[in-house]
């Protein structure tokens, strides 16, 4: 089955800096990437997700990259915001099988 | 529009009871599913339903039956609780397209099993 890697497992910025979160997958029928947000003791929110035809998306302050050919896939957020601090997972899917990274705790630093 | 609820919202078994979690949507969506999340593993998913009345075993099914009787409800039981099974239990959905169309998730069962 289809097996996905984030990193780092861990991140501490500075309030305004960027933050780069990476996750790679195994199953190259993975067509479906998206990315959640976990706030302590909530549910996991969706954030952005990305499409296996599409190398980039943009939404606001985040982004999410696609590298097919190398298996990996991206969240970028600028200009981060204590309220940006939580657990982000990643996830990769083919249909009615999703798998989750194991998360990034991200804390943003006033 | 309540959108995905849950309950019961915490728990605590003994060894060896017996327990059924009961998710529930408004969205009308097809597909529904259960995650199992354990500190430092992400979700990992147990079953899931692509219909009423159709059930299908995820990643990490042991231990665990579903039932689909209605559309809107997805049931989650344990026959024989074991410690090992003391996790936070999320329920999803999705709509038209199955796991390539964005999941809605409960707010969570949190169990303990002593």
């Amino acid at each position: 089955g289809e097996n996905v890697e984030q990193h780092p497992s861990t991140l501490s910025v500075q309030e305004g800096d960027s933050a780069v979160i990476k996750c790679t997958y195994s199953d190259s029928a993975s067509n479906y990437f998206p990315w959640y947000k976990q706030e302590l003791g909530k549910r996991p929110q969706l954030i952005i997700d990305i499409r296996s035809n599409v190398g980039e998306k943009k939404d606001q302050r985040i982004a999410v990259t696609l590298n097919k050919t190398a298996k990996h896939f991206s969240l970028h957020i600028t200009e981060t915001q204590p309220e940006d601090s939580a657990v982000y997972f990643c996830a990769a899917s083919i249909p009615l099988d999703m798998r989750f990274g194991a998360g990034t705790r991200l804390t943003v630093k006033p | 529009n309540a959108g995905v609820t849950q309950t019961p919202k915490f728990r605590v078994l003994k060894t060896g009871q017996s327990m059924t979690l009961l998710c529930a949507q408004d969205m009308n969506h097809e597909y529904m599913y259960w995650y199992r999340q354990d500190p430092g593993m992400g979700l990992r998913l147990i079953h899931y339903s692509v219909g009423e009345g159709t059930t299908a075993k995820g990643e990490v099914p042991d231990g665990y039956n579903v039932s689909r009787l209605k559309k809107q409800n997805f049931l989650l039981g344990l026959e024989s609780a074991a410690p090992s099974q003391t996790s936070v239990y999320f329920c999803a959905s999705t709509g038209l397209a199955g796991v390539t169309d964005t999941q809605y998730f409960g707010p969570g069962t949190r169990l303990t099993v002593l």
